[in-house]
């Protein structure tokens, strides 16, 4: 299994403004994925966190909004860019442990609110 | 916390019954399968999982079932439990690709 916190777990900002949130996992992953889960929605992949190289964004999802840094195997951040009211969601963080198709661990999740 | 899936169809069980949340997926590489719950203020939480060479597959109180023939996808759950009460997402994935998640469904659990 893996052991994942998130930073912050909830946080209320401002329109216009950037919120970073971070990911720390406790053993070394090759992969981390982050999710979108919007108010009432199922998760939605944003992007695919890769050590040593850029983030893989899903369609709909763009760097210039969501820059994702990956430093090492244990830690990820997902910044939320120049805020509007429809960013407010909860954003998850997953790893998955092994090699193909095996289970997905989440964080408990970063619920934002934009006012 | 302030919950997750407002809007998500729900089951409503009676304590003790047993629950079936049912899931379509539309992929039909799909070749891995897996079972969420989420409560409330959480992320979601591994229940079972289940690859298509299989059709049945059980844990402990729960058993899920996988039809490849029609793309149906069931989680069971016998003598739910209120701590059973959340939302149930079911997911899939091809080869190496990422988990897509499915609609969810919020389970009730009455006493």
């Amino acid at each position: 299994s893996a052991v994942i916190s998130q930073k912050p777990s909830r946080d209320i900002c401002q329109r216009g403004t950037s919120l970073t949130i971070q990911c720390q996992v406790d053993s070394q992953v090759t992969m981390m994925f982050w999710y979108r889960q919007q108010p009432g929605q199922s998760l939605t992949l944003i992007a695919t966190a890769n050590q040593g190289s850029e983030a893989t964004y899903e369609s709909g999802f763009v760097i210039d909004k969501f820059p994702i840094s990956r430093p090492n195997l244990t830690f990820s951040t997902l910044t939320v860019s120049n805020m509007s009211p429809e960013d407010s969601s909860i954003y998850l963080c997953s790893v998955e442990k092994g090699a193909v198709n095996t289970e997905a661990f989440f964080g408990q999740g970063t619920r934002l609110t934009v006012v | 916390g302030e919950s997750v899936g407002l809007h998500l169809p729900t089951l409503s069980v009676q304590e003790g019954d047993n629950s079936i949340i049912n899931c379509a997926y539309s992929n039909s590489a799909s070749d891995y399968f897996i079972w969420y719950k989420q409560e409330s203020g959480k992320g979601p939480q591994f229940i079972i999982d289940i690859r298509s060479n299989m059709d049945k597959r059980q844990g402990q109180r729960v058993t899920v079932l996988l039809n490849k023939t029609v793309k149906h996808l069931s989680l069971q759950i016998a003598a739910t439990q209120p701590g059973d009460s959340a939302v149930y997402f079911c997911a899939e994935s091809s080869g190496n690709t990422p988990l897509v998640f499915g609609k969810g469904t919020r389970l009730s659990v009455i006493a």
